[in-house]
């Protein structure tokens, strides 16, 4: 199995300018989780699927940031506009089940706004 | 509110130096406890999942165990390889949302050779 596959890897793009990350999860997984990792605050889930259906999605910091999910192999982490603030690396997860699962990350995207 | 801890924020141990990592946690039903490591530039790497107080799980050099309160990772005789940063996270009950997991901000973990 290829893991949970993530594009682009390192994303560089100006301040007011549209982002979008996307995320492949592993075949056969229910659950996708967006996550965003910086220094200041370590790793926080922004909003996860189940079943394509957003269950979470508290964590999403503001009407900027937005997440689909249009079938099992894909989603999508949107932000527009992009600000210096939301310079971090988000990473995508999936899991199999409702219960207490081990998640899968993919490698994640740097992403540097300026 | 939920919580997880880690101390130290960063560890540096000679090659063979055991030592402990802590987790320490606030939460309202633990579903489950969970180790990640991660290395620089990749995304993190599940070690283990705790369900329940007294239970304990080995991989390797690595050994984690669980209480109400906190988690150790405990390191024997590490070596380089080891380095990495830990990540503790829990996953509890919320209602028909069960899949969150929070996660505490991670040991950052030096072994010298």
């Amino acid at each position: 199995d290829a893991g949970v596959i993530q594009s682009p890897r390192h994303e560089v793009t100006e301040m007011g300018q549209e982002v979008t990350l996307r995320c492949k999860p592993i075949s056969g997984h229910n659950s996708l989780f967006w996550y965003r990792q910086t220094m200041m605050r370590g790793l926080e889930l922004l909003i996860y699927f189940n079943n394509n259906v957003p269950i979470d999605d508290s964590g999403m910091p503001e009407d900027r940031f937005s997440a689909k999910m249009p079938n099992a192999s894909f989603s999508t982490l949107k932000i527009q506009p992009s600000e210096p603030r939301d310079s971090a690396v988000y990473f995508c997860a999936s899991s199999y089940g409702q219960g207490a699962d081990e998640q899968f990350f993919g490698p994640g995207t740097r992403l540097t706004v300026l | 509110e939920d919580q997880v801890t880690q101390s130290p924020e960063a560890l540096r141990l000679q090659e063979g130096e055991s030592s402990s990592l802590n987790c320490s946690y606030t939460v309202s039903g633990l579903r489950g406890l969970f180790w990640y490591r991660q290395d620089p530039g990749k995304g993190p790497e599940f070690l283990f999942t705790l369900y329940s107080a007294g239970e304990e799980k080995e991989k390797e050099r690595l050994k984690a165990t669980l209480t109400k309160k906190e988690s150790f990772l405990h390191i024997t005789a590490p070596k380089p390889e080891d380095s990495a940063t830990y990540l503790c996270a829990v996953q509890a009950y919320y209602g028909g949302a069960t899949n969150k997991l929070i996660f505490g901000t991670g040991t950052l973990l030096a072994v010298q050779p």
